[in-house]
C-alpha cells in the first residue's frame, strides 16, 4: 500500500540553524501539506500546497517558512531561522480522496 | 468558521467493553468529518470519514461514527474495546474551500485495561 514517507523522524537543531524537513507524498496525489503538533496540543495546519504554489496558509505559517517541490517527488519545509517554540512534530500529508498522513519529523531546537 | 470539540480528554475501558469517544462540531455548511487515531510514535491513521452519503459510517478496527445533525455530534464507537485500541483519537472537520484543509480538535486519549 503506497505511504507518505517523512525524514528523518527526528532532528536536532541549536535556535537560529536552517532546517529542511523532507515528505515523499503518495505519488498520484496533486494536494500537499503540513501540520504541525507541539507536544501536548493539537494538531495545526501550517499549510496546503497544490500545483507548484502555496493554495492556503495559516498564522503560524510566517515569513520564516518555506515550502517547495524541487523535483516531482519530494516536498519539503524549510525553516529559515528555527526559535525554540518551533519544538514539535511535523506532518507532512497528501491527498487524492482524503489526507494521508506521513509518520511525523520530530523537531527539537535547543 | 469550522471547529470540532472532543469532549473528553482521557477515556479508560476495559477490554471487551464499548468505547465511546465523543465528538461535537461546529460548521456553517454540511460539514465533512473525520476520526483520526495515533499509535504512539507513529502517524495519523484515517479510521473513517463522513461526507453525506449515510449517516452512520464504519471504519477500520471495527469502528464506527454516527453523524447526528440535530445533535451537531459524531460520536466513535466500538463494542468491544481490544488492548491494540490504546492511543489518541482525534476528532477532524475539513475545510469547506478546495484545498480542504483539516482542523482537529484536542484529541482523546483512550487507555484499555486488562
Amino acid at each position: 500500500e503506497p505511504e507518505v514517507t517523512q525524514t528523518p523522524s527526528h532532528q536536532v537543531t541549536q535556535m537560529g540553524q536552517e532546517v529542511i524537513l523532507r515528505c515523499v507524498p503518495i505519488s498520484n496525489h496533486l494536494y500537499f501539506y503540513w501540520y504541525r503538533q507541539i507536544l501536548g496540543q493539537k494538531v495545526e495546519f501550517l499549510v496546503s500546497f497544490y500545483n507548484n504554489e502555496i493554495s492556503e496558509k495559516s498564522e503560524i505559517f510566517d515569513d520564516q517558512f518555506s515550502v517547495e517541490r524541487p523535483d516531482g517527488s519530494n516536498f519539503t519545509l524549510k525553516i529559515r531561522s528555527t526559535k525554540l517554540e518551533d519544538s514539535a512534530m511535523y506532518f507532512c500529508a497528501s491527498r487524492d480522496r482524503e489526507q494521508y498522513f506521513g509518520p511525523g519529523t520530530r523537531l527539537t531546537v535547543t | 468558521a469550522q471547529s470540532v470539540t472532543q469532549l473528553d480528554s482521557h477515556v479508560s475501558v476495559s477490554e471487551g467493553t464499548p468505547v465511546l469517544l465523543r465528538c461535537n462540531y461546529s460548521s456553517s455548511y454540511s460539514p465533512s468529518l473525520f476520526w483520526y487515531v495515533q499509535h504512539p510514535n507513529k502517524g495519523l491513521q484515517l479510521l473513517l470519514k463522513y461526507t453525506s452519503a449515510a449517516t452512520l459510517v464504519k471504519g477500520i478496527n471495527g469502528f464506527e461514527a454516527e453523524f447526528k445533525k440535530s445533535e451537531t455530534s459524531f460520536h466513535l464507537t466500538k463494542p468491544s474495546a481490544h488492548m491494540s485500541d490504546a492511543a489518541e483519537y482525534f476528532c477532524v472537520v475539513s475545510s469547506y474551500t478546495g484545498f480542504q484543509k483539516l482542523v482537529f480538535g484536542t484529541g482523546t486519549r483512550l487507555l484499555v485495561s486488562p
